[in-house]
């Protein structure tokens, strides 16, 4: 079984706080996803890495950045946390395959608030 | 732009009856569908998917159907059980783009 784990369930930050959400899956997936899920919205796509040190911005990479040092770990970065960006934020792996036919595993999600 | 429809927010199904959610896309290089599942608190989880290839697929008390003229597809649950109470995603893919794009959700109660 796939297992993608995220740092923190729970996280409270503070505005203007630098605050990293860590994702970290042990399948050796090539590709892994960050998003955002907010009522009304669905899940929206932050920033995904299809390799180590690449990366490829989404459809709301604003205020985010990512590190991908190493192939099971896909860090998130808000450089200076704003209140617009609490949300739950879910990472994904997939496996890198003939386009279009892998499903994406899902961690459990980090429900962050910024205060 | 939304390219992934999902225009009901939620959706009430008596237990034993047929839930049937429904999902519209507008872009036509989509050609790979899939469903997850989601419950308060977790990730989604894969539920069930099908290629354009294809008109219907079936896993157990879930069948997806595509219809690719009308650019929608559906997802029917028979029968519903009170644990499919969930928020539903439908998700498309296009050949060659690793990335999925997904709908809104569709919150499903099931009411025992």
């Amino acid at each position: 079984d796939v297992k993608v784990t995220q740092s923190s369930r729970y996280l409270v930050k503070r505005t203007g706080e630098k605050v990293f959400l860590e994702c970290v899956q042990d399948m050796d997936h090539e590709n892994m996803f960050w998003y955002r899920q907010d009522p009304g919205l669905g899940l929206r796509l932050i920033y995904f890495s299809y390799d180590v040190k690449m990366k490829e911005k989404g459809d709301i990479p604003e205020g985010y950045s990512v590190s991908r040092e190493k192939k099971e770990r896909f860090s998130l970065i808000l450089e200076s946390a704003s209140t617009n960006q609490t949300s739950m934020y879910l990472c994904a792996s997939m496996l890198s395959g003939a386009g279009g036919t892998d499903t994406q595993y899902f961690g459990p999600g980090t429900r962050l608030t910024v205060l | 732009d939304q390219q992934v429809k999902q225009n009901s927010p939620s959706l009430s199904v008596q237990e034993g009856r047929i839930s049937i959610l429904n999902c519209d896309y507008t872009n036509s290089m989509f050609d790979y569908f899939l469903w997850y599942k989601k419950y308060p608190a977790e990730g989604p989880t894969f539920l069930i998917s099908i290629s354009s290839i294809k008109d219907k697929n079936e896993d157990g008390r879930f069948t997806v159907f595509l219809n690719k003229s009308a650019k929608h597809l559906s997802l029917h649950i028979v029968p519903s059980q009170p644990g499919d109470s969930a928020v539903y995603f439908c998700a498309a893919d296009d050949f060659g783009n690793e990335k999925l794009t997904f709908g809104t959700g569709t919150r499903l109660t099931i009411i025992p």
